[in-house]
Formats: C-alpha cells, structure tokens, sequence
C-alpha cells in the first residue's frame, strides 16, 4: 500500500526557475526522505528530514515537514535540464526498516 | 563509491518461460529489498531480507515467485511461469542496519518484458 501522495502528478517548467512537489501521508512518521529517479533507472537519495525538524537544507533542495498537516514539501531552486526525473517521497513504516512509497512526481524542465 | 549491481538490465521473455534477476548489494549492507515498479506508479516491495532471513514477503505472489539469499550477500529472484502482467522494472535496494536513517540504495534495475 501506498501512503505518501506527491502532488502535482506531472510538473513541466522552464529552465532556472523554481520547481516545488509536495508529498501528504497517513501515520505518523520518524523520518521522511526524497528520492529522484532518472527515466528508466534506480532511485537516487536526495535528502532526510527527521520527524523534529521542520526543515532542511541541501544545495539547490530546500525540504520542508509539517507533521501536524501530514506533509513535505521539496523545492528545487534554479531548475536544470538535469533535474528532469521522477520525484518520490518515502516514509519509513512502523517496524522492519521499510519505506512507504509514494506514486511520484514528474518533473520536466524545458531549456 | 560502492553501488548495488543488478543484472542483466532488459529482459523480454514469453509468457510461461522463467526468468531470474540477481543482486548484489552493496558490501557490509545486511538489508536487501526486492520491488517491483510499474510505469507511473512507486515501488512496490516485493520481499525483505535481513541478512539469509526473509522479514517480509508478504507482497511476494508466492505461486510464481521465489527469492532467495543464501549466504547473506548476494540476492536471485525468481519468476516461473512469467505472466504479462508480470512486466515492469525490478528494482533491488540495499540498506545498513542500525544506521537510523533508513537510507535505501538502489540498483538501476532490471526492466521485464513478457511477450
């Protein structure tokens, strides 16, 4: 079962501007994680915000975590040609060190 | 940098044939996952191991799936008889235990097509 929800589905901009997805979920979490896949390859880590922070940092990727709304946002400033993929945010379930998968955002950037 | 290997990266098979997938995660990671990931959609695990053990496969469809990971290190799955229904990627992914982040990485995948 799924129980991140990114949104929008699909995002298509221009080349330096900025690119904001947003992921909701169901349970409470410890910690929730954005992960880039690239056409027809594995997932990449991008970054972990912890459950008691409220947001984070890492080069162009700004995240955010509002646990009271159940959701994360992850912006990406000054948008590349190379930053097009798929988008997933991933919270860690109750036990057993697994990840719950949202269906993802596409995002396309337009030189 | 150490990465997870999966092989081979396509395979198109008919329907009823078997297929395998191998993956090798990446050294010292105790915990491997199994997904299966359809266009458009986000990964689905099909089967958790720590190290020889299976925690979870709940997900697996047992009749026709098998996975194994025999001395703890490297990881086959397994597909007899392959279905269409059954083509998608199939992503493995590899963890440390006790690193209190649950970081997962991943190998590029093996994208099955059943004809």
């Amino acid at each position: 079962s799924q129980q991140g929800e990114e949104d929008p589905q699909a995002l298509s901009i221009q080349e330096g501007e900025n690119a904001t997805m947003n992921c909701s979920y169901k349970t409470s979490i410890n910690n929730l994680q954005w992960y880039r896949q690239n056409s027809g390859r594995g997932l990449v880590h991008l970054i972990l915000i912890r459950s008691n922070e409220r947001e984070k940092h890492s080069g162009r990727l700004r995240v955010t975590l509002d646990t009271s709304k159940k959701s994360s946002s992850l912006l990406i400033t000054a948008s590349r040609a190379a930053d097009t993929a798929s988008y997933f945010c991933a919270t860690d379930g109750d036990s057993n060190y697994q990840l719950i998968w949202g269906a993802g955002t596409k995002l396309i950037i337009k030189p | 940098e150490a990465e997870v290997a999966q092989s081979p990266r396509y395979k198109i098979t008919e329907k009823s044939q078997a297929v395998a997938f191998w993956c090798d995660p990446i050294s010292g990671h105790a915990t491997l996952y199994w997904y299966r990931q359809i266009l458009g959609q986000g990964p689905e695990l099909l089967v958790q191991f720590q190290d020889e053990s299976v925690v979870d496969d709940s997900q697996l469809p047992k009749d026709r799936f098998s996975a194994e990971r025999l001395k703890g290190v490297d990881s086959t799955l397994k597909i007899q008889p392959a279905e269409l229904g059954d083509s998608a990627m199939y992503l493995c992914a590899s963890s440390r235990v006790g690193q209190g982040n649950n970081e997962q990485f991943f190998g590029p995948g093996t994208r099955l097509t059943v004809l």
